[in-house]
C-alpha cells in the first residue's frame, strides 16, 4: 500500500472549516484514500473514502486532487468533539495479502473554541 | 456505537502471565481483526480472520494466538506476557475481506501488564 504524509497537528477555530491535507504521490490507480479517526484512545472511527471523485457524507467531505497524489479532508464546521487524530490510508480495494488497514502518524487536530 | 463489542474493558496482570481478549463483530461482518496500539508503536495490524479461517497476519508475536469461533466471535491469546505488552488492543470487523468493506472498531482493551 503506497505512504502516506500527513502535518502532525494543525488547528482548527470551532465553527470554521478544517481542512486536513495528506499527501499519497505514490498512489496506484486501484488504491482507494481512506480516513479514519481516533478520539483520545477511543477506537477508530471510519469517516470517508474515495477512488477519485470528490465524496461527501453527514460528517465531512473528501477531495481527492486530478492526479490522485493528495488529498484533503474537510469537517465543514469543527466542533470540539472533532479534536482527535485523523489518519489518511491508501489501501487496495482487493488484496489477496489481506484486508487491513495500515496507519501512520496521523495528524492531531485540536479545534479551539 | 460502532456494533463491535470488546471485553473485558481493562486488564491489569504480571510479566509471565497469559490472558484472554474477547471481540463480538458487528451482527453479519464476517471479517475479524485485531490490532495493537502502544505509545511507541502507533496502531499496528496484527492478523485478521475471515469466517473462521486465518486472512493475514501482520507483525503479531509468536507468544500471540488468535481465533474466531463458529458465532464469529474472536479471541486473541496473549501468553508470557512482558512489559511491553501493555497497550491498547483494537478488534473490527467487517462485512467480507475486501473490496471497499468499512471496518468498524470496538472501543478497545486497555492491557497493563505490571
Amino acid at each position: 500500500d503506497a505512504k502516506t504524509t500527513q502535518p502532525t497537528s494543525m488547528d482548527c477555530a470551532e465553527g470554521r472549516a478544517a481542512n486536513l491535507p495528506c499527501n499519497h504521490s505514490t498512489i496506484s490507480g486501484n488504491e482507494y484514500v481512506y480516513w479514519y479517526r481516533q478520539i483520545h484512545s477511543q477506537g477508530p472511527q471510519y469517516i470517508i473514502h474515495g477512488l477519485k471523485n470528490n465524496e461527501t457524507n453527514e460528517m465531512a467531505s473528501l477531495i481527492i486532487t486530478e492526479d490522485r497524489k493528495s488529498s484533503t479532508l474537510i469537517l465543514p464546521h469543527a466542533t470540539l468533539r472533532d479534536t482527535a487524530v485523523y489518519y489518511c490510508i491508501v489501501r487496495v480495494a482487493w488484496n489477496n495479502a489481506g484486508n487491513m488497514l495500515t496507519f501512520g502518524g496521523g495528524t492531531r487536530l485540536m479545534v479551539k473554541p | 456505537d460502532s456494533g463491535v463489542t470488546q471485553t473485558p474493558k481493562h486488564l491489569i496482570t504480571a510479566t509471565g502471565q497469559r490472558v484472554t481478549l474477547r471481540c463480538s463483530p458487528r451482527s453479519g461482518d464476517l471479517s475479524v481483526y485485531w490490532y495493537q496500539q502502544s505509545l511507541d508503536q502507533g496502531l499496528q495490524f496484527l492478523i485478521q480472520y475471515y469466517n473462521g479461517e486465518e486472512r493475514a497476519k501482520g507483525n503479531i508475536l509468536e507468544r500471540f494466538s488468535a481465533q474466531q469461533f463458529p458465532d464469529l466471535h474472536s479471541e486473541l491469546n496473549l501468553s508470557s506476557l512482558e512489559l511491553g505488552d501493555s497497550a491498547l488492543y483494537f478488534c473490527a470487523s467487517s462485512a467480507t475481506t475486501g473490496g471497499t468493506d468499512t471496518q468498524y472498531f470496538g472501543p478497545g482493551t486497555r492491557l497493563t501488564v505490571l
